[in-house]
């Protein structure tokens, strides 16, 4: 069946960038997203991007989606200690009723000042 | 409403008891979403409504589990005689459904549930 995997774990230094991977298997997917989840919080969606799209780029963020290789990055450039957080990758993809969302298990980020 | 609201934000209750959760989506979301989050875990899909109607109920765990959609807007999800393992973050989201970056899911800040 469908999945979405993730690191665990990543730990970065103020001001380093950060990138987080994620392969997911299902080729039909139509859309692709990064989900920020801050302790004690829902999620909370940062950026997407359609599955025709090889990179998208938004102020400190950068997604780059080799779909070739089923693999999604998200960089995050001059990390903050504000950026610590649960990172989900999750895909969209067309499902008998309508279209399904899986997530990953989430990156758990910290990051050292 | 501006996002997706939950209530109660936090829930204690005892083994065997029935517990109701409550989802109100954005407005004018025709799709809805049950998520289950257990501590340190990612999310788990329970069950997905377009309108009232839910296409998708694979994901609720048992026949404990149930959730209703009235007038295309709010939901509830009861478990009924919880357990321990019931213990978890319950998550709801909606989305615009309409195709064209309409499944862009938005969440609510969860409810927490806690078993004693």
């Amino acid at each position: 069946g469908e999945d979405v995997e993730q690191s665990l774990f990543l730990s970065v230094r103020e001001g380093d960038s950060s990138v987080i991977n994620c392969t997911y298997t299902d080729s039909s997917s139509t859309y692709l997203y990064w989900y920020k989840q801050e302790p004690g919080a829902g999620l909370q969606l940062l950026t997407y991007i359609f599955s025709n799209m090889d990179m998208k780029q938004d102020q400190r963020l950068t997604v780059l989606l080799n779909k070739k290789d089923k693999h999604l990055s998200l960089r995050i450039a001059d990390t903050q200690t504000g950026d610590s957080a649960i990172y989900f990758c999750a895909e969209t993809a067309p499902n008998t009723g309508g279209f399904k969302t899986i997530f990953g298990a989430g990156t758990r980020l910290f990051v050292k000042a | 409403g501006a996002g997706v609201s939950q209530s109660p934000s936090n829930k204690v209750t005892e083994k065997g008891k029935d517990v109701e959760l409550r989802c109100d989506p954005i407005s004018g979301h025709t799709a809805l979403y049950w998520y289950r989050q257990s501590l340190g875990q990612g999310l788990e899909f329970l069950i997905y409504f377009q309108g009232n109607s839910a296409p998708d109920k694979s994901g609720l765990p048992s026949d404990r589990f149930s959730a209703e959609r009235t007038g295309g807007s709010v939901s509830t999800l009861t478990i009924q005689r919880t357990q321990q393992e019931d213990s978890a973050v319950y998550l709801c989201a909606s989305s615009w459904d309409a195709g064209g970056g309409g499944e862009t899911q938005y969440f609510g800040p969860g409810t927490r549930l806690l078993v004693l």
